[in-house]
């Protein structure tokens, strides 16, 4: 079973829908909890952190279950510049990051 | 701000060779990771550096090494290629060593073992 473990995808979707990802963690240690976003041939950058309390950035939602391992990511109103593949990530203690193999978005006109 | 660089851009060795990558950190921070990235999955740990020692190594062989200059720069060193090393390879600039700050990516060099 890997670490962080993601939905497949590809998620197709038309502009102005919902969508949503999930991810599950397998170490009850982590620590810490991120979304990152990564353009195709670009490197990886910080979409959001993931708080236990849940939280919002705009159109991004990110919840955290921590009982559950349990991680999630919504987005409203998808918007074509979302086109992306978007990491989840795990840390655990001594700064190792672990990252999901990621879910591929694309927004359709 | 001068952001994360890393050098070369590409790179193609040849199995049993060892390669050099370089990375600047982003101006300010003292804290470099890398990472490496195999075609379609996640970033997978490699190490961590802070204050020139290593900080954190994730589940990579001995042949993966590296280094901190008192500018913070770093290397990444690979020994004895083997064509499984073909990634990309990322490295993450951040502000401290012992807990997390958001770290910043450089563009990454893509290395080709052949």
């Amino acid at each position: 079973r890997k670490e962080v473990e993601q939905d497949p995808g590809p998620f197709n979707v038309p502009e102005g829908a919902t969508v949503a990802f999930n991810c599950t963690y397998s170490n009850s240690a982590s620590q810490s909890f991120f979304w990152y976003r990564q353009d195709c041939r670009k490197e990886p950058k910080l979409l959001m952190s993931v708080y236990s309390s849940g939280n919002e950035d705009g159109r991004f939602t990110a919840q955290l279950n921590r009982a559950s391992q349990y991680i999630s990511l919504l987005i409203r109103d998808s918007k074509l510049s979302d086109s992306a593949t978007y990491l989840c990530v795990v840390k655990l203690a001594g700064n190792d990051m672990r990252f999901g193999a990621g879910t591929r978005l694309t927004v359709k006109p | 701000e001068t952001g994360v660089t890393q050098s070369p851009t590409h790179l193609i060795k040849t199995r049993g060779q060892q390669v050099t990558l370089r990375c600047s950190s982003q101006s300010g921070h003292n804290t470099v990771s890398w990472y490496q990235q195999a075609l379609g999955q996640g970033p997978q740990f490699i190490f961590q550096y802070y204050r020139e020692e290593e900080n954190g190594r994730g589940n990579f062989p001995p042949r993966f090494s590296g280094l901190q200059f008192p500018n913070y720069s770093s290397e990444l060193n690979v020994n004895a290629l083997e064509l499984d090393d073909s990634a990309l390879y990322l490295c993450a600039s951040s502000s401290q060593g012992g807990s997390y700050n958001e770290q910043f990516f450089g563009p990454g060099t893509r290395l080709t073992v052949l």
